[in-house]
């Protein structure tokens, strides 16, 4: 069975950093692309960033690059999203997602993490 | 970025009726296979993979959900909808990255 177990909430003040995680299994981590994907509170869906942990090709967002780092390490099948200072609008639920295995380039996501709940507040 | 547009924002529909959603890409994504995806979520649970390859059933997807288009013009249809079927709904592309989403369309009952 194919499960993502994400981090639990966190509570941050502006400036501060974060590294929220989600640990995979059941299928083969590398040669699935990994992503993460932004839902802000009682709001759509938003594409972050993306790699392939077979070859650490990565792809951001235009509005995400820059501002958080996506990291995988293979020896824990966990992959991770990064803050090096969080603002007040980082407020958001974080999912997780995996691409289906073997492609080259990333298609839909078919399984996803439980979400990853980020405050930041002063 | 490729835009893609859901109409309606909402819809309110009987048990038992039809639900249709329609979602518009900014560009063709076609390419031997149209990059369209849809998800759906319900309140407080991550999306779900719904279709993919714009037409394909996703695992354990029920008969009801379909999807259909090719080009830029995509439909997802809920034939019976069941109570269980609220939620908000989101088309997907991956044509190229970022794969981006829909702005949803949240299927209510009437």
């Amino acid at each position: 069975e194919v499960q993502l177990v994400q981090s639990g909430p966190e509570v941050k003040k502006p400036g501060e950093s974060l590294r929220i995680s989600c640990k995979t299994s059941g299928y083969s981590f590398t040669t699935n692309w990994i992503a993460w994907v932004r839902q802000m509170p009682g709001k759509g869906l938003e594409w972050m960033a993306i790699m392939y942990p077979g070859d650490s090709d990565t792809r951001y967002g235009p509005s995400f690059k820059g501002r958080v780092a996506i990291s995988v390490d293979q020896s824990i099948r966990t992959a991770f999203l990064q803050w090096n200072s969080l603002e007040a609008s980082d407020t958001a639920i974080f999912y997780c997602a995996k691409a289906p295995t073997g492609t080259s380039v990333p298609y839909h996501f078919d399984s996803w993490g439980q979400g990853t709940l980020v405050t930041v507040s002063s | 970025d490729i835009v893609m547009t859901q109409s309606p924002d909402s819809l309110s529909v009987s048990l038992g009726a039809t639900a249709t959603i329609k979602c518009k890409s900014s560009r063709s994504v076609l390419y031997s296979y149209n990059y369209l995806a849809w998800y759906q979520q319900k309140p407080g649970q991550p999306p779900r993979l719904l279709i993919y390859w714009a037409s394909t059933r996703g695992s354990g997807v029920p008969g009801r959900f379909s999807g259909s288009g090719s080009g830029t013009d995509f439909t997802l249809t809920i034939s019976s909808l069941q109570a269980e079927d609220v939620a908000v709904y989101y088309c997907q592309q991956y044509y190229n990255t970022p794969g981006t989403f829909g702005q949803g369309t949240k299927v209510e009952i009437k």
